[in-house]
């Protein structure tokens, strides 16, 4: 089957860096997706990772290891307007065929000054 | 960044009816868009990927006769909600799919949702 588990909420300083786990297990994996949602706004896209490696775009770098089954979103020069929940989601290929997404519950991530 | 647009924003509507939900793809053409449902302090759910030109993908689950999704042209995919009941009340949120050149790297861009209220 499949899971995805990342940490519930942190906190972080303004100005700091932060990084968000998140470890999962699915069979035939097909990609790896972190979103950035704020309260009550749709979410928006900040990477895909399928290949193992560091990804990184700006301030934001995603992290992948397909045999640990573990990545990470690295944030840099963290500011106020990141205060936001960060999901990752794994894509498979279920045995069943075809693709499944999921996610995780997200991880609520505090800005403070 | 691409953008993508849904509509309605909001609906309110009556137990039993049926309500559609326009995605469009504003300034790019995506053969891929997919539909997810949120419901209140709970994170994302994948409904179904629409393909277009050809059936959607179901998750496990979703019941494809209740939520219709079709994908007609490269800039718009419909999801319609049959039969609507209360606990289908829910943030629904499209993202289109745009594959760089290498074929490999994925973004997608967001819609900005469709919050419904079934009564």
């Amino acid at each position: 089957g499949q899971n995805i588990d990342q940490p519930t909420e942190m906190t972080a300083t303004e100005g700091a860096i932060v990084q968000i786990n998140c470890t999962y297990q699915t069979s035939g994996f097909n990609g790896l997706f972190w979103y950035q949602q704020h309260a009550g706004e749709a979410p928006t896209f900040l990477s895909y990772n399928v290949l193992d490696g560091l990804e990184e775009k700006g301030r934001f770098s995603s992290f992948l290891s397909r045999s640990k089954g573990y990545s990470y979103l690295l944030l840099k020069e963290l500011q106020m307007k990141d205060s936001a929940s960060y999901l990752c989601a794994v894509r498979g290929r279920p045995i069943t065929g075809g693709f499944k997404t999921i996610f995780g519950a997200g991880t609520r991530l505090f800005v403070k000054a | 960044g691409a953008v993508v647009s849904q509509h309605p924003s909001w609906v309110i509507c009556k137990s039993g009816t049926s309500v559609k939900i326009e995605c469009r793809s504003l300034d790019f053409q995506a053969t891929t868009m997919f539909w997810y449902r949120q419901f209140p302090k709970q994170s994302l759910m994948l409904m179904a990927t629409s393909n277009e030109g050809s059936k959607a993908t179901y998750e496990q689950g979703v019941e494809k006769d209740k939520f219709l999704i079709n994908h007609a042209s490269l800039t718009l995919s419909t999801l319609t909600v049959t039969s609507a009941h209360p606990e289908d009340s829910s943030f629904y949120i499209c993202s289109a799919r745009d594959i760089g050149p290498s074929g490999i790297q994925e973004t997608q861009y967001f819609g900005p949702g469709t919050r419904l209220l079934v009564l």
